[in-house]
């Protein structure tokens, strides 16, 4: 069964410093993957995709993420974090099965941002 | 475009009291997407509706839990009875294929905060 796996709970760094939230993903075939980001009392919004080609996908306010295939992994990044950054982040994997389509969710990682 | 729009935002309830959660998707949108959100399971699919019908509803948790879709523009979810364990955050989702293909990308709504005393 599909599913992703966020290691990483809670992860608290300094604004300014450099941030990686980590995905690792169990999927046969080449996934679709996401990542969200939800503030408190928020829905999830969504920071970025990768459907194919290039592996280095570029969101919105910075993130980045990379897909490696041998890795399994989507790990999110950005260079600078900012204190409006600290949120929730949700790794997802979309596939499709039986004619309906589903995104699996990670169990999220919250960041903490330090002044 | 005033995005997906989920009411009530919080409701709380009785132990066997019917609750009803109502969500607006985004004109244009074809499909819907229904999840529950807590601290132990994280996000789950409930159910997903595409040109309105229901095309997967493994995720609803037993019979307590209906979900309709009457329209285009309007779905329900119903829980009834409530248990104090449907006490969750539940997310109302819609989405359009992209052109060219690939995975639905979904816009949740703010979510609606179910207490169940």
């Amino acid at each position: 069964a599909q599913s992703v796996t966020q290691p990483d709970i809670h992860i608290t760094v300094s604004e300014g410093a450099s941030l990686e939230l980590r995905c690792n993903y169990s999927y046969g075939a080449t996934p679709y993957l996401f990542w969200y980001v939800q503030s408190p009392g928020q829905g999830l919004q969504l920071l970025l995709k990768y459907f194919s080609g290039d592996t280095l996908v570029q969101g919105i306010k910075g993130f980045e993420a990379e897909f490696k295939r041998s890795q399994s992994s989507f790990n999110l990044r950005k260079p600078s974090v900012h204190w409006s950054d600290a949120a929730e982040y949700f790794c997802a994997v979309g596939h499709t099965q039986g004619g309906s389509e589903k995104l699996v969710f990670g169990k999220g990682t919250k960041l903490t941002v330090n002044p | 475009d005033a995005g997906v729009i989920q009411s009530p935002r919080h409701e709380v309830t009785e132990m066997g009291q019917e609750v009803t959660l109502r969500c607006k998707p985004i004109s244009g949108h074809n499909s819907l997407f229904w999840y529950r959100q807590t601290m132990m399971r994280g996000l789950e699919l409930l159910i997903y509706f595409n040109n309105n019908v229901p095309i997967d509803d493994s995720g609803m948790p037993e019979d307590r839990f209906s979900a309709k879709m009457p329209n285009a523009s309007f779905s329900t979810l119903k829980i009834q009875p409530s248990e104090p364990r449907d006490s969750a955050v539940y997310f109302c989702a819609s989405s359009s294929r992209e052109r060219g293909g690939g995975a639905n990308v979904l816009t949740f709504g703010a979510g609606s905060r179910l207490t169940v005393l």
